[in-house]
């Protein structure tokens, strides 16, 4: 069973950073790509980012381009979400999802997701 | 960016057939695929995907649930509606970056 469980969540004055991660078991964690995604409270889902499989490329909206790195570590089945420079509009839950394919390109199909972390940037 | 536009909200009967639309600014096709995909969020809940490449029934999805259409106009249909259905839809694009959503359909029984 494909299960991904994200971590690292919290409370976080602006300005300040947070590191998430998405430990994923169940599948052969090197051969997918994989995603964070987000949703503000109450409103919808905004993509944030991805990640090859083997972390060489990685994309952004321009939202949080410059701000949050997504890396991971195949040996670890662990995928991360950095996030520098936390605005209050960053506040949100926080998911990882995995590609729908084994393939070398993305397809943006995200097949199975985690149950999110809560982030909320506040003083 | 490609923006999606969804009704926001639906109201069917039990048993009868609800169809979500989704209309893109942009052509999602690329070389015979449609890349837009449904999902499904319940409350408190992450998302589902249900279809992906616009017809495309997820693993484990009941045969209720299907998907059509190509372009710029895409629809989600599910029937017949069963009381577990009530939830946001959102259709997403993977045509080109951003990746991007619909604001979501809230599906209500009558």
């Amino acid at each position: 069973e494909v299960q991904l469980v994200e971590t690292g969540g919290g409370l976080v004055q602006p300005g300040r950073s947070l590191k998430l991660s998405c430990v994923a078991s169940g599948f052969t964690f090197s051969s997918y790509w994989m995603y964070w995604i987000r949703q503000a409270p109450g409103k919808g889902l905004e993509w944030v980012s991805s990640i090859n499989t083997d972390g060489g490329s990685t994309y952004y909206p321009d939202s949080v381009k410059g701000r949050f790195t997504i890396s991971r570590d195949n040996a670890e089945n662990t995928v991360y979400l950095q996030m520098n420079s936390l605005r209050s509009e960053d506040t949100a839950t926080y998911y990882c999802a995995k590609d729908v394919g084994n393939f070398m390109y993305t397809t943006g199909v995200m097949d199975a997701w985690g149950q999110g972390a809560s982030v909320t940037v506040s003083s | 960016d490609i923006v999606l536009t969804q009704s926001p909200a639906l109201a069917v009967s039990l048993g009868q057939r609800a169809t979500i639309s989704c209309k893109t600014n942009q052509n999602v096709d690329y070389y015979g695929n449609s890349y837009m995909h449904w999902y499904q969020q319940k409350p408190g809940q992450q998302p589902k995907l249900l279809i992906y490449l616009a017809s495309n029934l997820a693993s484990g999805i009941p045969a209720r649930f299907s998907g059509r259409g190509s372009g710029t106009d895409f629809t989600l249909t599910i029937d017949p509606v069963e009381a577990d259905d009530t939830a946001t839809y959102y259709c997403q694009q993977s045509r080109n970056l951003p990746n991007t959503f619909g604001a979501g359909t809230k599906l209500e029984l009558k």
